[in-house]
């Protein structure tokens, strides 16, 4: 069964940093390709970004709104996703999902991680 | 940036009747190599994640009720839940993975009448 478990959510500053973990089972995690969802509270969901596997090349591609901000990564040692959140914003404020990819679309979610920017 | 807009916003249906949600992408989400419509559909519960229930725009993910099914035309994309149930009540939204960002539309938001 996959699941996937994000935690590091939490209340962070305007111009602070926070790191997001997502720890997945259930399937190779190595040949996954894994992305990023934020959804704001009340509203829609907007996507974050995506890294493919090490051996498409491990590349990250980014939402204009975080490019330059956020870095995502993975550690398939320890079968985890990461999200680097720096330069924060209220307009961060979101629950955060990690996803599997499945045929290019966001397959597998995990419960989400509620990231609150405010002074 | 791809612009995913969906029709309704809202919707009421009885139970048993047949409920669609229609969804247009501003321009082609066509992936010529494999001839698939690059759009997913999504079922979101109150205090849930989404759930796949669509990809390829007509690919029903595995474990997902028949009543559900995705139909396209050009542009102009459709999910349809044949037989409303009680559970199917939920916010549904397409997204488009051909072209990054991997847009969203706005939600539409499925009720029983």
């Amino acid at each position: 069964e996959v699941k996937l478990v994000e935690s590091g959510g939490g209340l962070v500053k305007p111009g602070g940093s926070l790191r997001l973990s997502c720890a997945a089972s259930g399937f190779i995690f190595s040949q996954a390709w894994m992305s990023w969802v934020r959804q704001t509270p009340g509203k829609g969901l907007e996507w974050v970004g995506r890294i493919k596997f090490q051996t498409d090349g491990g590349t990250t591609d980014y939402a204009a709104p975080v490019k330059g901000r956020f870095t995502i990564s993975r550690d398939d040692s320890t079968n985890t996703l990461y999200l680097q959140m720096n330069s924060l914003k209220i307009d961060d404020t979101a629950v955060y999902y990690c996803a599997m990819i499945h045929y290019g679309a966001a397959g597998f979610w995990g419960q989400g991680t509620l990231v609150t920017v405010s002074s | 940036d791809i612009v995913m807009t969906q029709s309704p916003d809202s919707l009421a249906v009885s139970l048993g009747e047949r409920a669609t949600i229609n969804c247009k992408s501003s321009q082609t989400v066509l992936y010529t190599s494999d001839n698939h419509n690059y759009v997913a559909w999504y079922q979101q519960k109150p205090g849930q994640p989404p759930k796949l229930l669509i990809y390829w725009a007509s690919t029903r993910q595995f474990g997902v009720p028949d009543r559900f099914s995705g139909s396209e035309s050009g542009t102009d994309f459709t999910l349809t839940i044949s037989s409303l149930q009680a559970e199917d009540v939920a916010v549904y939204y397409c997204q488009q993975y051909h072209t990054s960002p991997h847009t969203f539309g706005q939600g539409t938001k499925l009720e029983i009448k």
